[in-house]
């Protein structure tokens, strides 16, 4: 069966310093996506990357970026000189290719909070 | 705007009642996702539907139910409601084999 784990519950950092969220998977099959959502104090998710698993290149998108390692299942998600705005609960998540099921699975989520 | 529209918003009711929620998702998307969030369970998938026909399980209650229509929204039904029902759910939707889901906002369901 699929896992996703997010063994940091909550991380603190003081704006401008970069912070680092982990995401390490569990799966037995050799196609996947691998996901990031973001949850604001808002409520809603707000889809940040789809990654497939042919694909470890790592991506910069601003001040985002995300490691992909097949080798250690994992799929870490950095903010470079974070802000205030970063504050939300991010998701890590997973989705099998093979199984014809689409359906996500979640991480934990770690909670965020960027102090000014 | 993810396109997906969930109403209502936010929902009172009491124990041992029924509610129904609804979703539309975006235009064009075929399978529509029910999530179910609470403080304890983290982000639970419920049950997926394709193009009208149930395609997945997840782990819902005998309790609830979900239908898609012919215009593709969706419905989650839940009854005999208890204290733990009280959650933030999602529906979410998606074009077949994207691999991504685009969530609504959310109904916050309060069982009193």
């Amino acid at each position: 069966a699929q896992k996703v784990t997010q063994a940091q519950t909550e991380i603190s950092v003081v704006e401008k310093e970069d912070v680092t969220l982990d995401c390490v998977y569990e799966t037995r099959d050799t196609t996947y996506y691998l996901f990031w959502y973001k949850q604001p104090p808002s409520g809603e998710l707000v889809f940040l990357i789809r990654r497939n698993s042919f694909d470890e290149q790592n991506e910069i998108s601003g001040r985002y970026s995300w490691n992909f390692q097949k080798s250690t299942s994992s799929f870490n998600f950095t903010i470079t000189a974070s802000q205030v705005v970063d504050s939300a609960v991010y998701f890590c998540a997973l989705s099998e290719f093979s199984t014809g099921r689409r359906a996500l699975t979640f991480g934990s989520g770690t909670r965020l909070q960027v102090q000014p | 705007d993810s396109g997906v529209t969930q109403t209502p918003k936010h929902l009172i009711t009491a124990t041992g009642q029924r509610v129904t929620l609804r979703c539309s998702p975006r235009s064009g998307d075929l399978s529509v996702y029910w999530y179910q969030q609470s403080l304890d369970q983290g982000l639970q998938f419920l049950i997926q539907y394709y193009n009208g026909e149930e395609r997945a399980k997840g782990n819902i209650l005998e309790r609830f139910s979900a239908q898609q229509f012919p215009d593709l929204h969706s419905e989650l039904n839940l009854s005999s409601l208890e204290l733990g029902d009280s959650a933030l759910y999602f529906c979410a939707s998606s074009v077949e084999g994207s691999g991504e889901l685009f969530f609504g906002e959310g109904s916050r369901l309060t069982v009193l």
